[in-house]
């Protein structure tokens, strides 16, 4: 079974910082995949930037970038220069390899509501 | 290239009713699945499907079933709708040339049960 921890309900930036989202999560799979998604107020699930377990170097996406600790089993998003349009809900999340499990279900975590004021 | 759709966008039915929601993927697109969100449980997964085969199933009661077409198109249905059905179900749509590929969503099915 996998488990996505996101410890951080609210988080609040001023435009123009950086700002980092955690990201704990607990699997047994060998290989698997984290992924970071964004929901405005829309509903919408935006997809932002993928790290697979076995990459070497992290993940970057324009002003998005996954801090990827594979001991520590953690996997933050740290988004630069924040915008006023970044304020949403994020979501991380996981699947297996579906080479592995035969499906590529994804396990959400409860989320975390960022808010960019000016 | 169009994203994924889902319809309707919003719906509001009576408790006992049965809805049937649908979702066409990212053209190209073989997988769906489908997620139901709400405030208290947030984002739980509801079913997995891969060319017309559902390929895993969350832990959900009988109520809820789904299946896919031949084009992929996929719909999913819910008998005799209880209050607590009322949530915002998201589909997503996934390539899989490889293990690991993203999951594009729509933008959901409203759904609120009076």
């Amino acid at each position: 079974a996998q488990k996505i921890t996101q410890t951080q309900p609210g988080m609040f930036v001023q435009e123009k910082e950086a700002v980092t989202l955690d990201c704990t999560y607990d699997t047994s799979d060998p290989s698997y995949g984290l992924f970071w998604y964004k929901q405005p107020s829309s509903g919408e699930m935006i997809f932002l930037i993928y790290q697979g377990s076995y990459d070497q170097q992290n993940a970057t996406e324009g002003r998005y970038s996954l801090n990827f600790q594979k001991a520590r089993k953690s996997a933050n998003l740290v988004i630069s220069a924040s915008q006023l349009g970044d304020s949403a809900m994020y979501f991380c999340a996981m699947r297996p390899d579906l080479l592995n499990s035969g499906y590529s279900t994804l396990t959400f975590g409860k989320g975390t509501m960022l808010l960019v004021s000016p | 290239k169009a994203g994924v759709t889902q319809t309707p966008r919003y719906l509001i039915k009576t408790r006992g009713q049965q809805v049937t929601l649908s979702c066409s993927p990212i053209s190209g697109h073989r997988s769906v699945s489908w997620y139901q969100q709400t405030p208290g449980q947030g984002l739980q997964f509801l079913f997995e499907y891969f060319s017309e085969t559902q390929r895993n199933k969350g832990n959900f009661p009988g109520r809820f079933s789904g299946r896919q077409f031949s084009n992929s198109r996929s719909e999913m249905n819910v008998s005799t709708l209880e209050l607590g059905d009322s949530a915002l179900y998201l589909c997503a749509s996934s390539l899989e040339y490889s293990g690991f590929t993203e999951a594009f969503f729509g933008q959901g099915t409203r759904l609120t049960v009076v």
